[in-house]
């Protein structure tokens, strides 16, 4: 079955630091990716996706490759900002699966000025 | 706005207790499904449907009942709830791998 791990937080940083979120998945198949972002008290929302190996994703500074090779989709944003605090969900679906979407654990990022 | 509306946004039952929650959407979305979300543990799949009159189970589906009378709507009734319910439920609606959330439902079980 399909799976996502994403590396284990809480992740700290001061702004305008670099961003690494590391994601790892294994899918039957050809999977499209996603991260998915939340907010404190919100839903989530989707941040950036990939659907074919060497896609790069972006939005709001933020990017991710889908690397098939490695089996990765790791998040990266260069200068994070403050408003950038939130949980970063990494997630795949694959036409095994539907269109159900599996999610990793989330990733709780904190931005201190 | 155009969107997927979740109520209640928060709430509190007793062990053993009955409840239903809301799910509507008015983008015209064949599929829905109902997460779940613990600590630790990401988003996980109670049940989905793909169009009116069809559901199915996902990863998490014992305790819990959903129907799809209308394409708008979706809800999820918790039959006898459990501590281990506790939960923050979120609804989805999806179109060409294009998910859209609601902005879920905090349940405590007492």
């Amino acid at each position: 079955g399909n799976s996502v791990t994403q590396m284990e937080g809480p992740v700290t940083l001061s702004e305008e630091a670099f961003l690494t979120i590391n994601c790892t998945y294994t899918a039957t198949g050809y999977p499209s990716l996603f991260w998915y972002v939340q907010y404190p008290g919100e839903g989530l929302q989707l941040l950036l996706k990939a659907t074919k190996a060497d896609d790069k994703g972006s939005n709001k500074g933020f990017e991710a490759t889908y690397r098939k090779e490695t089996t990765s989709f790791h998040l990266e944003k260069g200068s994070v900002q403050v408003s950038d605090s939130a949980v970063y969900f990494c997630a795949l679906t694959s036409e095994t699966s539907g269109s159900r979407l599996t999610f990793g654990e989330g990733t709780q990022l904190t931005v201190n000025p | 706005n155009a969107g997927v509306t979740q109520t209640p946004k928060f709430q509190v039952l007793k062990t053993g207790q009955s409840m239903t929650l809301q799910c509507a959407q008015d983008m015209n979305h064949e599929y829905m499904s109902w997460y779940r979300q613990d600590p630790g543990m990401g988003l996980r799949l109670i049940h989905y449907s793909v169009g009116a009159g069809i559901t199915d189970q996902g990863e998490v589906p014992n305790g819990y009942n959903v129907s799809r009378s209308t394409t708008e709507d979706f809800p999820l009734r918790l039959l006898s709830a459990a501590p281990s319910q506790t939960s923050v439920y979120f609804c989805a609606s999806m179109e060409n791998y294009g998910y859209t959330f609601g902005s879920g439902t905090r349940l405590t079980v007492v």
